[in-house]
């Protein structure tokens, strides 16, 4: 199956800062791209759709002033948290598929806001 | 919006054990489902992709059927060993958007 990366695989940051993630299809062009959360012993949660090129559609609920997703590529989107709080600690999980086929998922992002 | 349970939400087999992992959406207007396994502090593997055209997928000892019309997909594990012991998550996907919903998990453990 397609690869997707996610960088950084964990993180640990002062409450007040910014996280940026990384998330990249390696070996497909990815349409569209997803981020997820999944607090501990919890299910993920979609938070955010972004198609390359344009702007995110974020689920009900998300501040997307908080978490700004840029989709600048084919291959590449990013989650930033701005501003993290202890609250915002958790997994973050980004998909990509091509053209509304299958799910490719990444390894995942743990985030610690201390 | 979509909404996806799944039950049970905790099972301990003994090894050699088949079972069934259960899943229900609330809109049946899915595109596609798709059944993943998660080890504790990892990320999704993908197990098996059913279609909103098919009724079921094989992969070795994995089954997972489909049925729109009562928003159900089953997952059977024959001969269930310990290292299939793991969270399954099943997630369906709404429209070409393929967004997809996921459902709270079962988590699955296999005694040796």
């Amino acid at each position: 199956g397609a690869v997707v990366s996610q960088h950084p695989s964990w993180v640990i940051c002062k409450s007040g800062t910014s996280v940026k993630i990384e998330c990249r299809s390696l070996d497909f062009q990815a349409t569209t791209m997803f981020w997820y959360r999944q607090f501990p012993k919890q299910s993920l949660m979609l938070m955010a759709t972004s198609n390359e090129g344009s702007k995110a559609t974020y689920e009900q609920g998300v501040e997307k002033d908080k978490f700004l997703i840029n989709h600048a590529s084919l291959t590449l989107s990013t989650l930033t948290v701005t501003s993290a709080h202890p609250e915002d600690s958790s997994f973050y999980i980004c998909s990509a598929s091509l053209q509304a086929e299958e799910q490719f998922f990444g390894p995942g992002t743990r985030l610690t806001v201390l | 919006k979509q909404e996806v349970t799944q039950i049970p939400a905790a099972l301990s087999v003994p090894e050699g054990e088949n079972l069934v992992l259960n899943c229900s959406f609330t809109d049946s207007a899915i595109y596609n489902l798709q059944w993943f396994r998660q080890d504790p502090g990892k990320g999704l593997t993908s197990l098996l992709l059913i279609q909103s055209s098919q009724r079921e997928q094989t992969s070795g000892r994995l089954n997972a059927s489909l049925d729109k019309s009562s928003g159900r997909s089953t997952l059977y594990i024959a001969a269930s060993q310990p290292g299939d012991s793991a969270t399954y998550l099943c997630a369906a996907a709404l429209g070409t958007g393929n967004q997809f919903y996921f459902g709270t998990g079962t988590s699955l453990t296999v005694i040796p």
